[in-house]
């Protein structure tokens, strides 16, 4: 089975700071990994994507993503956090070694990142 | 920029009463999903579907639900007869189904709430 751990129910910074939002995930294989971000009364945006290669993975709006296999993490990073930013964000997974044709992604419970001005 | 779309974006009915929730998915994509987030909880997966049949669905998906593709651009999902419980936020999503490791988009969101 594959679950995704979000430990933080809400994380404060101010503008300017770096910000860190962290995920740990469990497959039995390796893992596919997506962040998302969702806005008020939206839908979930793709931020960014694990799949293989370079553990450190670049997104849109200037996020970034780490991935550490032996830690079985998978944290968001911004180096400066804008106010904009402030949204609610998952973690998701999906088992590579599922059969290929099995697409179901397993969501963190979401982390609400709020910048302060 | 393609993105998938949803209609309606909130729907109130009774219990007991049948629901089709409508999606549009992006239009050269191949997998198309639902998926649910009740209030305050996880968002959970339901259902996939590609080429026309169901390729993998959860527990959540019991016989209540059914997905259809009824022409070339939409995508549905039916609740046939609503309980309290279902009462969440339905996303579909898309993806372009050429690998597993493919993102997927999700449009805005239907809720549904039932009373």
């Amino acid at each position: 089975a594959q679950s995704v751990a979000q430990p933080e129910d809400q994380v404060n910074v101010a503008e300017g700071n770096p910000l860190t939002v962290k995920c740990t995930y469990s497959v039995s294989g390796n893992p596919y990994l997506f962040w998302y971000v969702q806005y008020p009364n939206r839908g979930l945006q793709f931020l960014l994507k694990y799949i293989t290669g370079d553990n450190l993975v670049k997104g849109s709006y200037g996020f970034e993503a780490e991935f550490n296999k032996s830690q079985t993490s998978f944290h968001l990073k911004k180096p400066s956090a804008l106010v904009s930013d402030s949204a609610l964000y998952f973690c998701a997974v999906r088992d590579q070694k599922v059969d290929t044709g099995r697409r179901a992604l397993t969501f963190g419970s979401g982390t609400r990142l709020q910048v302060q001005p | 920029e393609p993105e998938v779309t949803q209609t309606p974006s909130h729907q109130v009915t009774q219990m007991g009463q049948e629901v089709i929730l409508r999606c549009v998915p992006i239009s050269n994509h191949l997998y198309f999903y639902w998926y649910r987030q009740i209030l305050g909880q996880k968002v959970e997966f339901l259902v996939s579907f590609y080429n026309n049949e169901i390729s993998e669905k959860s527990e959540i998906f019991d016989d209540q639900f059914s997905v259809e593709r009824p022409d070339g651009s939409n995508f549905t999902l039916k609740i046939r007869s609503t309980k309290l419980e279902d009462s969440a936020m339905y996303f579909c999503a898309s993806s372009e189904g050429t690998s597993g490791r493919d993102e997927q988009f999700f449009g805005p969101g239907t809720r549904l709430t039932v009373l």
